[in-house]
This record gives C-alpha cells, structure tokens and sequence, in this order.
C-alpha cells in the first residue's frame, strides 16, 4: 500500500533559521507528493505538490520541498522561518491503487520561536 | 477555505443521538470526501464520492453515513453506531483525480455530553 511517514511529532526551529520538515514515502509506481499545512482550528490548506519534473519544487508562503527518489523522501523547506510559519504540516501520496485517493502523514508541528 | 463551507463550528451529541454534519461546496468540484481527525492520528478517509448520487466506504465507514444527492452537497451523520464519535471533521473537494488537491473546510468538531 501507498504510505507517508513523518518522523519527527514537533520540530523546534528560530526565527529567522532555514527549516526542514521531513518526509518518506513508499509507494509502487511514479509518486504524487503534496505538502498541505493546517493553522489552529482551521482546515488544511495545499501548499505543493510534485508530480514530475524538477526536483525542487516551490510554492506558498516561500515553501519548497525537495523530492530525492533514492532516498525515498519529499522534505519540505523553508530558507527562513517566520513566527507564522507554526502550525501543522502533514505530507501526503496520491495512492493510485485506491481510487487515487489521498493518503495524508501523521502530521508535524512546528514551532517557531521568536 | 475557499469555497468548501461546513456547519455548524462546534457540535454535541447526546448519547443515542445521530447528528448531521454539513458540507456545501461552490467550486463546481466533482469528487468530495469526509476526514476525521484525532490528535497524532494525522486524517483518516471516512467515506468520498467522486460522482452525483454515488459514493464508496473509506477507512472508517462504521458508524457513518452519507448522501450525495446534489453536486454542491455531501452531509455525513454520525449515528449512535459510532461510540467514539469525539474529534475534529472535515470535509474536502477536488477538481481531478490526476492530482486531486484537495480543497478543505474549515472543520466541525464534534463532541459527545
């Protein structure tokens, strides 16, 4: 079956740092990717996504994320963190092998600090 | 949110009670799904329709039900079949399924007197 893991629950970076938010993937075929982030009693909100292509991939709020087939990862990036960049972010697979359903990641809180 | 509006913000459910949820959407997006979400358990797919009037069982059907009758609508009840019915719902749309970014709503939390 199509899966996301992210290993890190929390990730604690300073203000004005570079911040990586990290993700694997295992999946049968050519993987969709998507970065989705969810700000406090709200719904989630896409960020991103790579489909094929660069391996860079950009998109809102100055996020980026970098899709490395070898290692099997899509972590997402930022060159430098604002306050408001703390919230939930969850990495997801379209899993073609379900009615292209979206299987979403447990989700990573990140907290930055001012 | 876009154009995905669900209601009500907060709702209770007494025990025994079923309870509807609602989702309206205004995108003109085919396909609509209905998330749960539980703390450090990420989304889990409940149930999702791709189409008018059709709709198929996700990872955690038991307990819910749906309907599809009309392109812009897809309520989900939560009956009295669901014993842990606390936590946070949310109902999503897309466009495609090559992609399919999902579009969200902000979210009902359900919780149980």
């Amino acid at each position: 079956a199509q899966s996301v893991a992210q290993p890190e629950d929390q990730v604690n970076v300073a203000e004005g740092n570079p911040l990586t938010v990290k993700c694997t993937y295992s999946v049968s075929g050519n993987p969709y990717l998507f970065w989705y982030v969810q700000y406090p009693n709200r719904g989630l909100q896409f960020l991103l996504k790579y489909i094929t292509g660069d391996n860079l991939v950009k998109g809102s709020y100055g996020f980026e994320a970098e899709f490395n087939k070898s290692q099997t990862s899509f972590h997402l990036k930022k060159p430098s963190a604002l306050v408001s960049d703390s919230a939930l972010y969850f990495c997801a697979v379209r899993d073609m092998n379900r009615d292209d359903k979206i299987i979403f990641g447990k989700g990573t809180r990140l907290h930055i600090l001012p | 949110d876009g154009g995905i509006t669900q209601s009500p913000k907060y709702l209770f459910r007494k025990e025994g009670q079923n309870v509807t949820l609602s989702c309206e959407q205004n995108l003109n997006h085919d396909a609509m799904y209905w998330y749960r979400q539980d703390p450090g358990q990420g989304l889990r797919l409940i149930y999702y329709s791709q189409i008018v009037n059709d709709f198929q069982k996700g990872d955690i059907a038991e307990g819910y039900s749906v309907s599809r009758e009309k392109k812009e609508s897809f309520p989900l009840t939560v009956t009295s079949a669901q014993k842990n019915p606390t936590a946070f719902y949310l109902c999503a749309s897309s466009q495609d399924r090559i992609e399919n970014i999902q579009y969200f709503g902000a979210g009902t939390r359900l919780s149980v007197l």
